[in-house]
């Protein structure tokens, strides 16, 4: 595909479970962004990868929260414990520029999780 | 730190109006902004992207501007349809991230 793509699209858990969320960028970005939306707001950052790397986990709530890039496209965001605090809509997005405030972002559509 | 605010939070117009779509930045020390579209549950469309030297980027019937002076940037819609309706997000690019507005819903009435 020409374009981000992020499963699941829906993830449903319980609270205090575990869950993985994937996001494939397009092919050739080097730079991967992970934003959360919470209901009538704008996303907000929660971590930058550049390569394989993260640059910048400055928006990660807790400790909770982590997430990988281990060959430097896929990334992987995993939460634990989850609370129902947590429920929202995890973006993804990607970008070719290698300076994070050139370039342009392109986003999935997105994992919608809800923590019962 | 910055915020980014975004007026009207939301819109209803007949089709055809010409519509303006404001958003405003406290600091202004950015290096692009972008207009983003997104359609109830869906992700985000780019729609535009103005880097901090330029003052304008078009589109079809979408124009916004930029002034980094003011912290000030407008999304102007032209002659608009029902199929325009969805929720118009400004976000300003900071260091490593971009900073979002909250929205502005929009809804084109035939």
């Amino acid at each position: 595909g020409a374009g981000v793509s992020q499963t699941p699209s829906n993830k449903v858990t319980e609270k205090g479970k575990y869950v993985e969320l994937r996001c494939d960028p397009i092919s050739g970005h080097t730079a991967l962004y992970w934003y959360r939306q919470s209901l009538g707001q704008g996303p907000e950052f929660l971590i930058y990868f550049q390569g394989t790397g993260a640059a910048d986990d400055s928006g990660l709530p807790n400790d909770r929260f982590f997430a990988v890039r281990p060959e430097g496209s896929v990334s992987t965001l995993k939460i634990q414990r989850t609370e129902r605090g947590d429920s929202a809509v995890y973006l993804c997005a990607s970008s070719l520029a290698t300076d994070p405030s050139l370039g342009e972002q392109f986003f999935g559509p997105g994992t919608r999780l809800t923590v019962l | 730190k910055q915020e980014v605010t975004q007026i009207p939070a939301a819109l209803s117009v007949p089709e055809g109006e010409n519509l303006v779509l404001n958003c405003s930045f406290t600091d202004s020390a950015i290096y692009n902004l972008q207009w983003f579209r997104q359609d109830p549950g869906k992700g985000l469309t780019s729609l535009l992207l103005i880097q901090s030297s330029q003052r304008e980027q078009t589109s079809g019937r979408l124009n916004a501007s930029l002034d980094k002076s003011s912290g000030r940037s407008t999304l102007y819609i032209a002659a608009s349809q029902p199929g325009d309706s969805a929720t118009y997000l400004c976000a300003v690019s900071g260091y490593n991230k971009l900073i979002f507005g909250a929205g502005t819903r929009l809804a084109v009435h035939p």
